[in-house]
């Protein structure tokens, strides 16, 4: 079955430190990949997206690249600000599945001043 | 700006109360759905209306329900909360099954 498995949090990180929250995910055919951000009592935004192999989504900083070679989809930011202290959700959606989203447990980010 | 929206944001409602939550929606989506999110939990999908075709987990229990009356809006019915049920609910769309759903602000429900 699909699944994906986000590395756990929290993360606690400084100001301008670089960011890594890890991304596997198990799926039977093409997945479309995602990362979404949600801030304290609000909900989901889409950060970027991947739809195939080797693809690489950004946004306001944040990458992360499509490895089929390794089911990953790391998300990645060279300079972390404390506005992006957040949860992170990856998720996954197939078409072979009725395109229903997967999502990981999310990875609960701090960054301090 | 195009958007999804949820009312109310916070609800308060008593054991056993009916309480019916809204969501609309002016990106013309076709599909809309419906989550439930406990504290530090992923999103759970409860169900959700490819145009007026309703598709329920298999896990959503009997006692929420749920409408789209149109395009742009669908409620969500919780026939007898219980304390379990107290959790952020979350709306989302997607124009068609697969792409990105976009989200709305979520509601809060408590259970007294």
């Amino acid at each position: 079955g699909n699944s994906v498995t986000q590395m756990e949090g929290p993360v606690t990180l400084s100001e301008e430190a670089f960011l890594t929250i890890n991304c596997t995910y198990t799926a039977t055919g093409y997945p479309s990949l995602f990362w979404y951000v949600q801030y304290p009592g609000e909900g989901l935004q889409l950060l970027l997206k991947a739809t195939k192999a080797d693809d690489k989504g950004s946004n306001k900083g944040f990458e992360a690249t499509y490895r089929k070679e390794t089911t990953s989809f790391h998300l990645e930011k060279g300079s972390v600000q404390v506005s992006d202290s957040a949860v992170y959700f990856c998720a996954l959606s197939e078409t072979d599945t009725g395109n229903q989203f997967y999502f990981g447990t999310g990875t609960s980010l701090t960054v301090i001043p | 700006d195009a958007m999804v929206i949820q009312n109310p944001r916070y609800q308060v409602t008593q054991f056993g109360k009916p309480v019916t939550l809204s969501c609309s929606q002016t990106l013309n989506h076709n599909v809309m759905y419906w989550y439930q999110q406990k504290s530090s939990q992923a999103p759970k999908l409860l169900f959700h209306y490819y145009d007026k075709d309703f598709n329920n987990e298999a896990d959503t229990p009997d006692n929420f329900q749920s409408r789209r009356p149109n395009t742009s809006f669908c409620f969500l019915d919780i026939r007898s909360p219980g304390l379990g049920d107290a959790a952020m609910y979350l709306c989302a769309t997607s124009r068609v099954r697969g792409n990105e759903q976009f989200f709305g602000p979520g509601t809060r429900l408590t259970v007294l």
